[in-house]
């Protein structure tokens, strides 16, 4: 239990287009989602919390223009990176969590962002 | 002070030998307590959780939470080269409007044969 997918898993795109990534819960319902970002060798960064109907909630610093994120369904969470720039390429990792589960969070398997 | 502070490593342990890794949290009101493993280039993987003081054992990993001294430790038996990773403990932010964790910056553990 507690899958959580993400797609795609690798993007190469260039300067100035913008990439949508999606994260699914396959097999519970994620009341909450979770975006990061993860730079080589360094830790994990959240950039977001999103719950089911709601707006996302940023952390301090992330630009919610640039980063946008929907959460359509209980089991579904989309972030498009706008205007994409080289800067932004990154490890983008989104987890899922459950109402009741405890703040556990089951993370997919992370989206590869290339931007040339 | 950070809010979850871990030893960074790395940290090199034989090959059959238990590997301690340690976390200490600053929040006194957390009630939840996580360890994930992190293979290089992959996303984390949660292995253990753990909400009450004392030891939880699940195979060869054991949680151990010391909430008075707030200190939380992730012990490998018969570690193998398979569990070198970067071993991340991560804390429930109370206070925090939605469900949030804190992460530590990892600790990165290497088995050697």
């Amino acid at each position: 239990g507690a899958v959580v997918s993400q797609h795609p898993s690798r993007v190469i795109c260039k300067s100035g287009t913008s990439v949508k990534i999606e994260c699914r819960s396959l097999d519970f319902q994620a009341t909450t989602m979770f975006w990061y970002r993860q730079f080589p060798k360094q830790s994990l960064m959240l950039m977001a919390t999103s719950n089911e109907g709601s707006k996302a909630t940023y952390e301090q610093g992330v630009e919610k223009d640039k980063f946008l994120i929907n959460h359509a369904s209980l089991t579904l969470s989309t972030l498009t990176v706008t205007s994409a720039h080289p800067e932004d390429s990154s490890f983008y990792i989104c987890s899922a969590s459950q109402q009741g589960s405890f703040w556990e969070q089951f993370f997919g398997p992370g989206t590869r962002l290339t931007v040339l | 002070q950070k809010e979850v502070e871990q030893n960074s490593g790395p940290l090199s342990v034989p090959e059959g030998a238990i590997a301690s890794l340690n976390c200490t949290y600053s929040d006194r009101g957390s009630q939840s307590f996580f360890w994930y493993r992190q293979y290089s280039g992959k996303s984390p993987e949660l292995i253990m959780s753990i909400y009450s003081n004392g030891d939880k054992e699940d195979g060869r990993f054991t949680a151990q939470l010391n909430k008075a001294s707030q200190y939380v430790s992730l012990l490998i038996r018969d570690s193998q080269p398979s569990d070198s990773a970067t071993y991340l403990c991560a804390v429930n932010a109370p206070g925090s409007s939605a469900s949030k964790i804190i992460f530590g910056s990892g600790t990165r553990l290497s088995i050697r044969p």
